[in-house]
């Protein structure tokens, strides 16, 4: 299976900043997947990333607030905008391997 | 709308005993169900899956059970180990215009007491 490489792996950021979590793969995929998790909740699926095209972004998600690069074949970005302790959450990128996905290890966002 | 759920947020079992965690969906139109293992800072696991088409499927230890009149998937461990002890996420495949997602259950917190 892929192997990704998430980074950072944890930040403590302050309120009104952004930040910027990346994903590597060892491997060249088609889509790559961000997901949220929050306190107590499940994993919520932000937006897929595609090579060479925009985004697509799931209900209650949108690009300023959650933009995504896609350079190559192999990484990805997400940021997180104009942070508020309500964006405190697991961020993970996925991708999609025959059996199902295969996860980061995660990124633990907190926002004081 | 919970479109997975997992009930039970936590759940203890002795070493050597059988772990049974339980998934309920809402959309029969699911038909790919998949159990993932979380442990505390790392990513989920892909541990097993089954397909609509059967109602169960075995891996080692670890079996999946699909109930479709009853929207009912569970997982069962056994014997439990105490490295089982994590945070186990049932997914669902859903497909949807040319699209998919997998969605995800609250997850269950398992603790396999030795």
């Amino acid at each position: 299976s892929a192997v990704i490489s998430q980074k950072p792996s944890r930040d403590i950021c302050q309120r009104g900043t952004s930040l910027t979590i990346q994903c590597q793969v060892d491997s060249q995929v088609t889509m790559m997947f961000w997901y949220r998790q929050q306190p107590g909740q499940s994993l919520t699926l932000i937006a897929t990333a595609n090579q060479g095209s925009e985004a697509t972004y799931e209900s209650g998600f949108v690009i300023d607030k959650f933009p995504i690069s896609r350079p190559n074949l192999t990484f990805s970005t997400l940021t997180v905008s104009n942070m508020s302790p309500e964006d405190s959450s697991i961020y993970l990128c996925s991708v999609d391997e025959n059996y199902g996905y295969t996860f980061g290890s995660g990124t633990r966002l907190t926002v004081v | 709308d919970q479109q997975v759920k997992q009930n039970s947020p936590s759940l203890s079992v002795q070493e050597g005993r059988i772990s049974i965690l339980n998934c309920d969906y809402t959309n029969s139109m699911f038909d790919y169900f998949l159990w993932y293992k979380k442990y505390p800072a790392e990513g989920p696991t892909f541990l097993i899956s089954i397909s609509s088409i059967k109602d169960k499927n075995e891996d080692g230890r670890f079996t999946v059970f699909l109930n479709k009149s009853a929207k009912h998937l569970s997982l069962h461990i056994v014997p439990s180990q105490p490295g089982d002890s994590a945070v186990y996420f049932c997914a669902a495949l859903h497909s949807t215009s040319g699209t998919y997602k997998y969605i995800f259950g609250t997850g269950t917190r398992l603790k396999v007491l030795a």
